[in-house]
């Protein structure tokens, strides 16, 4: 069964103290892992795609990369602004469309 | 380029009535689909549309059905409430052709709280 399990569930950080949100999945057939960021209430607004193992996108202070297993987001000095629920996603081609299966989330909370 | 839209942002219903949310999709789109976000949890897939048709459903009831227009646009009906059915409706565009391209883009959402 296609399954996508986030970790941490919750994180407090500091304001500069970089970390790292982990996305682990198991999935027949990757068509793809997405990033989305969420704000409270909010829809989810797409940050990055990775498509084979090995690949790494930078955005400002985010860093996603890619295993064969799993994907990590990196946030490098952390602000404030960059509190929210960040959501990883895997594309599943099954019956003829791709549709995305999410993990649950990591709530990230930067604090001055 | 215009973004993902939802309406109505808010709902309040009860138990038993029916329910319609609307969607536009992005400029140059072709897909819509939707899903529900229970509080605390990731968004779960309701269904598929491409072309007006369904073509992909996730595992919901029949009473969650939809229908997209030849502009795109497309609408979430949800018969016969229950409680369980309170949650944000998201609805995400895509654009159908080669599937490294299909990121899809989502909508503010429809928060639906049922009484």
């Amino acid at each position: 069964e296609d399954q996508v399990t986030q970790s941490p569930e919750a994180l407090r950080l500091q304001e500069g103290e970089s970390s790292s949100l982990n996305c682990s999945y198991t999935v027949s057939g990757l068509r793809g892992l997405f990033w989305y960021r969420q704000d409270p209430g909010k829809g989810p607004e797409f940050l990055f795609t990775l498509y084979s193992a090995g690949e790494e996108k930078e955005k400002e202070r985010l860093k996603a990369t890619l295993t064969k297993k799993e994907s990590f987001l990196h946030i490098t000095a952390p602000k404030p602004e960059d509190s929210a629920t960040y959501l990883c996603a895997v594309q599943a081609f099954s019956g003829g469309y791709n549709k995305l299966i999410f993990g649950a989330g990591t709530r990230l909370a930067v604090h001055p | 380029e215009t973004g993902v839209t939802q309406s109505p942002t808010h709902l309040i219903k009860t138990r038993g009535q029916q329910v319609t949310l609307r969607c536009s999709s992005q400029s140059g789109h072709n897909t819509v689909s939707w899903y529900q976000q229970a509080l605390g949890q990731g968004p779960q897939f309701i269904f598929q549309y491409y072309r007006e048709e369904e073509n992909g459903r996730g595992n919901f009831p029949p009473r969650f059905s939809g229908l997209q227009f030849p502009n795109y646009s497309s609408e979430l009906n949800v018969n016969a409430l229950e409680l369980d059915d309170s949650a944000l409706y998201l609805c995400a565009s895509s654009s159908r052709g080669n599937w490294a391209q299909e990121t899809q883009y989502f909508g503010p959402g429809t928060r639906l709280l049922v009484l």
